[in-house]
Formats: C-alpha cells, sequence, structure tokens
C-alpha cells in the first residue's frame, strides 16, 4: 500500500474556477504536510505546508488537513493557465524524511 | 533564497561507469537528500545525510553510495552506472528543525546508455 496517494488526473478546471487536489496518507503519526507545485522539466517548490488540523491560507492557496481522516488537500482559487503544474503532496513520516505522493496533474483553461 | 545547486543538467553515461552527481547548499542546512523521479513512480529517497560524514538509507539505496565530507557538499555515486539507473535525480537540503521543507536544486537528468 502507498503511503501518499494522490489521484494523476489530469484535474481540468476553466480559468477563474477554484481547483482542488486531494492527498490521503497512511501513517497516523504523520506530523507535517507539504505541497510541491512542479512544471514539466522543473525541480518541485514548495507552495505551502501544514501541521495543524483546519485551514491555512496563503493568497490564493489554501492548505486544508484532517488528521483524523488522514487527508491533506489544496484548493486553488481563481485559477490561471500558470497554475498548469503537477502539485505533489508530501508528508514527514518522521526524522525530516519526506514521502511523496505521485503528484496530480492540474490543466488551467484560458 | 537558499540555492540548491546541482553540478550537472544533463548527463550521458555507459553502462557499468563510476558516475558522480554533485550537490552544494549555500545557507548551512544540517539535512541533504538525494531523490530520483521517475514517471508514474513519483520521488523516491535513495539516502540522506544528517550530518558531515554520516548518511542514512532511504528506501532505494542498491546500487547507489554517497558521501558527505563537508556540510554543504552532497555527493551521490553509482559505483557501476546500469541502463535501470537512468532517471532524473534531485539533491534537496533542510534546516534541521522538526517539519522543515525541502528545497530542491534543478536536477540531474542522468541517462545509461
Amino acid at each position: 500500500q502507498k503511503e501518499v496517494e494522490q489521484n494523476s488526473g489530469p484535474l481540468s478546471v476553466p480559468e477563474g474556477a477554484i481547483a482542488s487536489l486531494n492527498c490521503t496518507y497512511s501513517d497516523r503519526g504523520s506530523q507535517s504536510f507539504f505541497w510541491y507545485r512542479q512544471y514539466s522539466g522543473k525541480s518541485p517548490e514548495l507552495i505551502m505546508f501544514i501541521y495543524s488540523n483546519g485551514d491555512k491560507e496563503d493568497g490564493r492557496f489554501t492548505a486544508q488537513l484532517n488528521k483524523a481522516s488522514q487527508y491533506v488537500s489544496l484548493l486553488i482559487r481563481d485559477s490561471q493557465p500558470s497554475d498548469s503544474a503537477t502539485y505533489l503532496c508530501a508528508v514527514n513520516t518522521g526524522f525530516q524524511k519526506l514521502v511523496f505522493g505521485t503528484g496530480t496533474r492540474l490543466l488551467v483553461s484560458p | 533564497d537558499v540555492k540548491v545547486t546541482q553540478s550537472s543538467r544533463y548527463l550521458v553515461k555507459r553502462t557499468g561507469e563510476k558516475v558522480f552527481l554533485e550537490c552544494v547548499q549555500d545557507m548551512d542546512h544540517e539535512n541533504m537528500f538525494w531523490y530520483r523521479q521517475d514517471p508514474g513512480l513519483g520521488l523516491r529517497l535513495i539516502y540522506f545525510s544528517y550530518d558531515v560524514k554520516m548518511k542514512e538509507k532511504g528506501d532505494i539505496p542498491e546500487g547507489y553510495s554517497v558521501s558527505r565530507e563537508k556540510k554543504e557538499r552532497f555527493s551521490l555515486i553509482l559505483e557501476s552506472a546500469s541502463t535501470n539507473q537512468t532517471s532524473m535525480y534531485l539533491c534537496a537540503s533542510s534546516l534541521g528543525a522538526l517539519n522543515s521543507p525541502l528545497h530542491f536544486g534543478n536536477g540531474t537528468r542522468l541517462t545509461v546508455t
């Protein structure tokens, strides 16, 4: 069983819509959760991280964490074509080791 | 801004060659990591290091070794390259604090023929 699961997509949304990206994890002891964006041919770049249950907002991005359900999500408001990329969910399983999901490809159409 | 620099963007090597991938970070980070990324498999941890001269195996260490002689530099070594090691290799670093995020280098696309 994979430790971090993401739907591979692609998730297609029109420009201006809300994109919702989801991630589930298996290790109940996980303490911190990260979202990275990766453009084709580039390395992952950190978007945001969340440690506590609830929502965390940063500009157009909102991360949501539900530890009881072992579920973390990323909402992108007012999606732009430049948001088209693969979004990687990563979970800290201890000792600062991150386990990554395989990513969800997001396509935002003009 | 944290800068993680990988020495080569593209590399082509022959089967059986010894290959060195170099990574340098400029933010005095304690932790350094080597991942490989393959389509459909995502990022998989090869080796990591918490401190100079320390190393720990990740999930897929077979066929690889590492060296960390200085805090800022972490090298990945393929002792005898094989075609199944053709991949994108990503170096990353992070602070030693709990829950610190990873900062990635630009990656090295290695092809073994």
